[in-house]
């Protein structure tokens, strides 16, 4: 199985700060990388796809970089409704397998 | 609009059987790959098991055997039965879309919490 390492766990931060969340794949991947915005109670939401395409209707404040095994999800100006759980998956084979997640606070 | 409405959880003791479901509105089940991906309370995500569109299944090494995916093609409705339940099965289970022709998931329910427990 295909390990996914997210860092940070969690964070804190101000609106209007520069976020960036990381996820390293045990092995090559190549550019099945996704990324997700949970929040309590409701269903997760696809941000970004295919390591760098935007979701549609997702600001463009997000954006995804990487392939192979280092992946990066960066929200460019944090904003209030921008805190939230976030948490990858890779695509590239199964089982399907998720990084552990970054909860992002407010500082 | 797409939308995935999971029901049929709660508490059940070890070894009993429970069914939940996921009602599928704005697309039809039966032509995209549908998984569930369940999350322990403070734990991450998991993924579970998958139906394609053909109709083959997966599972995930953790359920096979005990869990089985199916879909109602009149209901659009797809489910999980599991049976034979563990302590360890208890979690928030979701039903996710698989985007058309690849795996990644791109419209998620939100989740249905299964309490196994004597």
């Amino acid at each position: 199985d295909i390990q996914m390492t997210q860092s940070p766990s969690s964070l804190s931060a101000s609106v209007g700060d520069r976020v960036t969340i990381t996820c390293r794949a045990s092995q090559s991947i190549s550019s099945h990388l996704n990324w997700y915005q949970h929040k309590p109670g409701k269903a997760p939401k696809l941000l970004i796809y295919g390591a760098s395409s935007l979701q549609s209707g997702v600001p463009s404040r997000f954006s995804g970089s990487g392939s192979g095994t280092d992946f990066t999800l960066t929200i460019s100006s944090l904003q209030p409704e921008d805190f939230a759980a976030y948490f990858c998956l890779q695509s590239n084979s199964f089982p399907l397998t998720f990084g552990g997640g970054t909860k992002v606070e407010i500082k | 609009e797409v939308q995935l409405v999971e029901s049929g959880g709660g508490l059940i003791q070890p070894g009993g059987s429970l069914r939940l479901s996921c009602a599928a509105s704005g697309f039809i089940v039966s032509s995209n790959y549908m998984s569930w991906v369940r999350q322990a309370p403070g734990k991450g995500l998991e993924w579970v098991s998958v139906i394609y569109s053909g109709g083959n299944t997966y599972y995930a090494d953790s359920v096979k055997g005990r869990f089985t995916i199916s879909r109602d093609n009149s209901k659009n409705t797809l489910y999980l039965q599991m049976n034979s339940l563990r302590a360890e099965d208890t979690a928030v289970y979701y039903c996710a879309r698989s985007y058309s022709g690849s795996y990644f998931f791109d419209y998620w329910g939100q989740g249905t919490l299964i309490t196994v427990s004597s």
